[in-house]
């Protein structure tokens, strides 16, 4: 299966300041067409996981344009562009390169 | 807009099988591209893939749960379904079904159920 690392795993931060996760795969998510098989979801408290970004740089429908992802191959980030209060809660990385789908640990984000 | 919601016993005792349903409204689970998951997440940890079936019937799981998971698609009810054999405490965590379309990540949710495996 392939390995989902994230960085840091815990990410204080100030609101208006800019925010950036890390998500590194044991093997390359890029796929022949191009795209990166990699998504990104923010689990807030006491609620379920929700997408944000497929395809490691779309943004899902509703999610505001302050998130957005990049990388390619094995590396990939998360960047927040101005943090606000709602968006505490842990970030997950995903691949959906290979039918088992893995996550990454979490990343805890506070404020 | 599709939406999830599971059901099923909130209490199964060791060795028996958990069996969850997820209703899904506002969609088909037969929409071509379509698939349905299962993930599961231990009290205070990350989250685990257990499995998904797409529209086609066809079915992957997580070769960890070693042969004791099996996903179904229940086309008469809108449903699709979770069983779990043969489980320890070990398996109590909260249940979550989800969904997507093609690459475009899982984007539907259910709002999760606790399991607990306990006698």
């Amino acid at each position: 299966d392939i390995v989902m690392t994230q960085s840091p795993l815990s990410l204080p931060v100030t609101p208006g300041e800019p925010a950036s996760i890390s998500c590194r795969s044991s093997q390359s998510l890029l796929q022949s067409n191009g795209y990166n098989s990699l998504d990104w979801y923010l689990q807030k408290p006491g609620q379920s996981p929700q997408l944000l970004i497929y395809l490691g740089s779309h943004r899902a429908s509703g999610v505001p344009d302050r998130f957005s992802g990049s990388g390619s191959g094995t590396d990939f980030t998360l960047l927040i562009s101005r943090v606000e209060a709602d968006d505490v809660g842990v970030y997950y990385c995903m691949q959906d390169l290979q039918t088992a789908r893995t996550f990454g640990q979490g990343t805890k984000l506070e404020i | 807009q599709v939406q999830l919601q599971e059901s099923g016993p909130g209490l199964v005792k060791p060795s028996q099988t958990l069996s969850l349903s997820c209703t899904v409204s506002g969609g088909s689970v037969q929409r071509i591209g379509s698939y349905w998951s299962w993930i599961r997440q231990y009290p205070g940890k990350g989250l685990e893939w257990l499995g998904h079936i797409y529209y086609s019937g066809t079915t992957y799981y997580n070769s960890s749960l070693r042969g004791r998971v099996t996903i179904s698609v229940h086309t008469s009810t809108s449903q699709f379904s979770l069983r779990l054999s043969s489980v320890t405490a070990a398996d109590t965590a909260v249940y979550y079904c989800a969904s997507g379309i093609q690459a475009a990540g899982m984007s539907n949710w259910g709002q999760g159920t606790l399991v607990t495996v306990s006698s």
